[in-house]
C-alpha cells in the first residue's frame, strides 16, 4: 500500500522552462512534506519542505505547493537548469502508530535539456 | 564537512556470506537510520536508532541487524546474504525525528549478492 505516490517516473523539460513534479498521498495523518534531490551515485539531499499549516513555501527557484483537500503536493522549479537533472523524491512525515514515520515516494527522474 | 560517511561504496557478496556496512556521522545527531533503495522504488527504512544503545525496526528489518554503541556509529550487519538483499543502502542521521527535521544521507553503498 503506497502511502506516497509519484505517478510520473520521469519528466523531461527544456532549460529555462518550468518543471512541475507531482506527489499524492493517502494518509491524512501526514503533516509535513519534504522534497529530496538525488544525483547518481550520491545520497539524497534535502531540497525544500512544507508544513500542513501552509499551502506554499518558496526557496529561490523552488516552490512547493500543498493542496490538503486533494492530498496533493507539487514542486515547481523555475527556471529549470541542466544542473537540476536528478531524481526527486517526495516524502511525507506524520505520527503513525505512536511514532513519527517518514514515507518516501518512488521518485521522479527529471531531465532538463539544454 | 564529513557529515554521514558510509563504507564500503561497493561490495559483491556470495549467497550466505556475512558483512557489515559501516556508518559514522560527525554532526552529533541523536537519530540514525538505515534505508535501502531497490531499482525504481522509494527508500525503505530498515532500522533506526534514537540514541546510543537504542535501536528499533523499520519497515523491512528481516535479514539485518544493527547496533549503536556510540552516538557516531551505526553499523548494519547482514548475517546470511541473500539475492533479495541486492540493493543500494543509505545511512542517514538527523537531530531529532520530529516533523520536518532534516535527514542527512550518506553517499550510499551498492551491494550485490550473487
Amino acid at each position: 500500500d503506497q502511502q506516497v505516490k509519484q505517478n510520473s517516473p520521469s519528466l523531461s523539460v527544456q532549460e529555462g522552462r518550468i518543471s512541475i513534479l507531482n506527489c499524492d498521498y493517502t494518509n491524512s495523518m501526514f503533516d509535513y512534506f519534504l522534497w529530496y534531490k538525488k544525483y547518481p551515485a550520491e545520497g539524497p539531499t534535502f531540497l525544500i519542505s512544507i508544513s500542513s499549516i501552509k499551502d506554499k513555501n518558496e526557496d529561490g527557484r523552488f516552490t512547493v505547493f500543498l493542496n490538503k483537500s486533494a492530498k496533493h503536493l507539487s514542486l515547481h522549479i523555475v527556471p529549470s537548469q541542466p544542473g537540476d537533472s536528478a531524481v526527486y523524491f517526495c516524502a511525507a512525515s506524520g505520527l503513525q502508530g505512536g511514532s513519527e514515520k517518514l514515507v518516501f515516494g518512488k521518485g521522479t527522474k527529471l531531465t532538463v535539456n539544454p | 564537512n564529513a557529515g554521514v560517511t558510509q563504507t564500503p561504496k561497493f561490495r559483491i557478496l556470495k549467497i550466505g556470506q556475512s558483512m557489515t556496512l559501516q556508518c559514522t556521522q560527525d554532526m552529533n545527531h541523536n537519530y540514525m537510520y538505515w534505508y535501502r533503495q531497490d531499482p525504481g522504488m522509494g527508500l525503505k527504512l530498515i532500522y533506526y536508532s534514537v540514541g546510543a544503545g537504542i535501536t528499533d525496526k523499520g519497515e523491512v528489518p528481516n535479514g539485518y541487524n544493527v547496533s549503536r554503541s556510540t552516538t557516531e556509529d551505526f553499523p548494519l550487519r547482514l548475517e546470511l546474504a541473500a539475492p533479495s538483499q541486492t540493493s543500494v543502502y543509505f545511512c542517514a542521521s538527523s537531530y531529532s525525528r520530529s516533523a520536518g527535521n532534516t535527514i542527512y544521507f550518506g553517499e550510499g553503498s551498492w551491494l550485490t549478492v550473487v
